[in-house]
């Protein structure tokens, strides 16, 4: 099995354009998460998916960030429009209700 | 609200002696508490749960509830142990908290 497969692995992009990554997790695993990480932090949790359900989308900036998980399986994020700061490793990962939590190998974001 | 804390950015040991990364936590209920790693150029991945009770390449873990600390060991580092270590806390629910990370040096 490929584990969580995320795409791109490297983004540049200029800022005020828009951004999405893509996320498609283990099979079978309900609940799916988005983290940022900055450099040199931890993994800070942007949304928790069970299913198609966003549960706990509280640190998601919502003015330029949105994130979708049609029919509860694969998951993009989205940024627009991006700025400075919003350059970051985001990680996906997934988990069912009998594992810990595995991620994918994220996406890194620069913002010029 | 639940927090994990890992006071040292950095650690530098020699291989062979004895390994000590901290982690706290705050949570006033019963939480659950991982290990993650991730080495050079590799995806995060569970070093070790406290649930599970075991001993993962030689590093274990005991929780304290009275201290409320989660602190990962190992008797003998090794160079192969650098890498980057962060505590998670996980409440009912799925929510998984991450500390801020330490990065583990083993000096030859």
């Amino acid at each position: 099995e490929a584990g969580v497969v995320q795409s791109p692995r490297y983004k540049i992009i200029e800022k005020k354009q828009p951004v999405a990554f893509w996320c498609n997790p283990i099979s079978g695993h309900n609940t799916l998460y988005w983290y940022r990480q900055n450099l040199g932090q931890g993994p800070e949790l942007l949304i928790r998916y069970e299913n198609e359900e966003a549960v706990d989308d509280s640190q998601l900036p919502k003015d330029r960030f949105s994130a979708e998980r049609l029919k509860g399986v694969d998951s993009t994020l989205k940024i627009q429009p991006a700025e400075l700061g919003d350059s970051a490793v985001y990680l996906c990962a997934s988990r069912s209700a009998n594992t810990e939590a595995f991620f994918g190998q994220g996406t890194r974001l620069t913002v010029v | 609200a639940q927090r994990v804390t890992q006071p040292e950015k950095l650690l530098s040991v020699f291989k062979g002696a004895p390994v000590e990364l901290k982690c706290n936590y705050s949570y006033s209920g019963s939480p659950e508490l991982f290990w993650y790693v991730q080495y050079s150029r590799q995806r995060l991945q569970l070093l070790l749960r406290h649930i599970s009770r075991e001993s993962i390449k030689g590093f274990t873990a005991d929780l304290n509830k009275g201290e409320t600390s989660f602190h990962l060991k190992k008797p003998f580092a090794q160079e192969e142990d650098s890498a980057m270590y962060y505590c998670a806390l996980s409440q009912g629910a799925q929510k998984l908290v991450f500390g801020q990370g330490t990065r583990l040096t083993i000096n030859p």
